[in-house]
């Protein structure tokens, strides 16, 4: 079965700083697939970056990396120069390989709530 | 702006009624998915529709019922609900078909469901 764990439930950041936010997970598919979204308090979830299990390089999309250590499972967001508007919740979330359909069930950690203060 | 629209983005039901969410999306994807959000919680899946057939139903009770009736369109339809069905009810589609990217889910805003 696969899982997902986000175990910081708030962080607080200094605008212009970085901040780390962290997820591990567990799967015995060798192929499967790590996003980070953003869902700020109007509801939507914003896809943020992905990670793919075969990905030689760690994602990078902006001011937002993805830190991913294979062996360790973990994958880790880590957001540069933060923002007032990066005030938000963040999911981790990930996939198995994909159906034969093309679709996937993603599945969802606790979340981290990004506080991020001027 | 997301590319996926969910009406309606408030409903309030009592336990008696029947009401439909809808959800649209025209970016050519054919798997469509509705997820389930209480508050301070992750999301979590209900069902998947792949190419307008039901291919995931996450044992969800039936006073939920699912319609895709074209590519393009998600209906999730609501019958004699109970008050901890109240919660946030988000849309998704992705890509389609072996190769097709990611798996990445775009998300709607959802919609907001209070059932007294």
């Amino acid at each position: 079965a696969q899982k997902i764990t986000q175990t910081q439930p708030g962080m607080f950041v200094q605008e212009k700083e970085a901040v780390t936010l962290d997820c591990t997970y567990d799967t015995s598919d060798p192929s499967y697939g790590l996003f980070w979204y953003k869902q700020p308090s109007s509801g939507e979830m914003i896809f943020l970056i992905y990670q793919g299990s075969y990905d030689q390089q760690n994602a990078t999309e902006g001011r937002y990396s993805l830190n991913f250590q294979k062996a360790r499972k973990s994958a880790n967001l880590v957001i540069s120069a933060s923002q007032l508007g990066d005030s938000a919740m963040y999911f981790c979330a990930m996939r198995g390989p994909l159906f034969s359909g093309g679709y996937n069930k993603l599945i969802f950690g606790a979340g981290t709530r990004l506080a991020v203060h001027p | 702006d997301t590319e996926v629209t969910q009406t309606p983005k408030h409903l309030v039901m009592g336990m008696t009624n029947k009401k439909s969410l809808k959800c649209e999306q025209h970016m050519g994807h054919r798997a469509m998915y509705w997820y389930k959000q209480k508050a301070k919680k992750p999301p979590e899946l209900m069902f998947v529709y792949s190419y307008e057939k039901l291919s995931i139903n996450e044992s969800v009770p039936s006073r939920f019922s699912p319609e895709c009736p074209n590519s393009s369109l998600l209906n999730l339809h609501l019958h004699a609900l109970q008050p901890e069905d109240s919660a946030l009810y988000l849309c998704a589609s992705s890509p389609s078909g072996q190769g097709q990217g990611t798996g990445e889910l775009f998300f709607g805003e959802g919609s907001r469901l209070t059932v007294l």
